[in-house]
């Protein structure tokens, strides 16, 4: 399966600030998305980061909160934008997935917003 | 909507005793299943999948078993060690319009005592 890297890792971040994710695979993929894991929650779908077109968002999700890239077929960055304590959680990167076919993770990237 | 109900949310048991999770889904056109453990500090792991024109699959000590009439489908993970603690989440994938759509359960966290 694909190795996928985040960074950072974690960060602490003050409230009202930005902060890039980047997720780095190491093969070509076709479908990259973006999660979000509150503590003790389960997995939310954020978008899916689409290769040269805009981003799909979820229900509960816009694209000023939360603008991502995707300029080639083996990255992409999520922003959190005018952070607040809300958005502390665990977002994680995903590749794969389809009928049949399992979708892969990152290990996260750890946010806290003080 | 879609939506996947995961049981028990904690579940803890003696080392070398068995330990099963359940999940239900709502949507019957959902034919692909994968369980996921969650260790801490990392992205959820694929552990085993099934298909939803197969009943039971088993690797090593891990199987899952699908009910598609029921729409059931089950971990189960026999002689425990203490290295399987973690997270486990189940999840069922539901093909649609341009590509497909995984709805995930909410997590069990296994405690295994030694």
């Amino acid at each position: 399966s694909a190795v996928i890297s985040q960074k950072p890792s974690r960060d602490i971040c003050q409230r009202g600030t930005s902060l890039t994710i980047q997720c780095q695979v190491d093969s070509q993929v076709t479908m990259m998305f973006w999660y979000r894991q509150q503590p003790g929650q389960s997995l939310t779908l954020i978008a899916t980061a689409n290769q040269g077109s805009e981003a799909t968002y979820e229900s509960g999700f816009v694209i000023d909160k939360f603008p991502i890239s995707r300029p080639n077929l083996t990255f992409s960055t999520l922003t959190v934008s005018n952070m607040s304590p809300e958005d502390s959680s665990i977002y994680l990167c995903s590749v794969g997935g389809g009928v049949h076919q399992p979708q892969h993770f990152g290990d996260g990237t750890r946010l806290s917003i003080l | 909507g879609e939506n996947v109900e995961q049981h028990p949310s904690t579940l803890s048991v003696q080392e070398g005793d068995s330990a099963v999770i359940k999940c239900t889904y709502s949507d019957s056109a959902s034919n692909y299943f994968p369980w996921y453990k969650q260790e801490l500090g990392k992205g959820p792991q694929l552990i085993i999948d099934i298909r939803s024109n197969v009943g039971e699959k088993k690797d090593q000590r891990i199987a899952v078993t699908l009910n598609k009439t029921a729409k059931h489908f089950s971990l189960h993970i026999t002689e425990t060690q203490p290295e399987d603690s973690a997270v486990y989440f189940c999840a069922a994938s539901i093909g649609k319009t341009g590509g497909f759509k995984t709805i995930f359960g909410a997590g069990t966290r296994l405690f295994v005592k030694a």
